[in-house]
């Protein structure tokens, strides 16, 4: 059973340029949530999807948006990428059905130079 | 807004020891209580969690107690060996309605054999 895998594992982009992460839950989950994880910090809550809609929303600016397709994989699209949005790019998936507890993929390195 | 906060940000024990690490939220409504381990360059990923109508959990090295009164919870873990050597976040959430889930800005636990 694969769990969420995430591509790609490392990028780097421009400042102004724009980016897209992709993730695809694990078998059985139906919710995908992201978090963007600066070094030695922890997980700050983007948004999460459900249903292909966007049902919860974090402190983050209009840049940051997101899509849900019908076999519950997401995407994260990052627009006018500015050096402070290098970070790692978590993806946690879940399903109400077996509580809350996620289980993350392994991440995009996103570098912005 | 939500806030989850952690204590210590780095902890040092001897292989053998207890190790405790403790977080306040402030989300009167959250009632599940997850906590994630991050070793070096990998996912985070759930180790335990506890949920609002129960004041403590074990799993065999591992325990979580939770103080909803005061809105406290902490992570106990004893007989710490190398491998423990990780960084530890707490997290709170409302579980219906798959409501976000905020992070604690982590632990580093240094386990010295």
């Amino acid at each position: 059973d694969a769990g969420v895998t995430q591509s790609p594992t490392h990028l780097i982009k421009t400042r102004g340029q724009q980016v897209t992460l992709r993730c695809s839950p694990k078998s059985g989950h139906d919710t995908v949530s992201w978090y963007q994880q600066a070094l030695g910090q922890g997980p700050q809550f983007i948004f999460q999807y459900y249903e292909e809609e966007e049902r919860q929303r974090g402190n983050f600016p209009d840049r940051f948006s997101g899509h849900q397709f019908p076999n519950y994989s997401s995407e994260l699209n990052v627009n006018a990428l500015l050096l402070g949005d290098s970070a790692l790019y978590l993806c946690a998936s879940s399903t109400p059905l077996k509580g809350h507890g996620y289980t993350f993929g392994s991440g995009t390195r996103l570098t912005v130079v | 807004g939500e806030n989850v906060e952690q204590h210590p940000s780095t902890l040092s024990v001897q292989e053998g020891d207890s190790a405790v690490i403790k977080c306040t939220y402030s989300d009167s409504a959250s009632n599940y209580f997850p906590w994630y381990k991050q070793e070096l360059g990998k996912r985070p990923q759930l180790i335990i969690d506890i949920r609002s109508n129960v004041g403590e959990k074990k799993d065999q090295r591992i325990a979580v107690t939770l103080n909803k009164t005061a809105k406290h919870f902490s992570l106990h873990i004893t007989e710490t060996q190398p491998e423990d050597s990780a960084v530890y976040f707490c997290a709170a959430s409302r579980e219906t309605g798959g409501f976000k889930t905020i992070f604690g800005a982590g632990t580093r636990l240094f386990v010295k054999a």
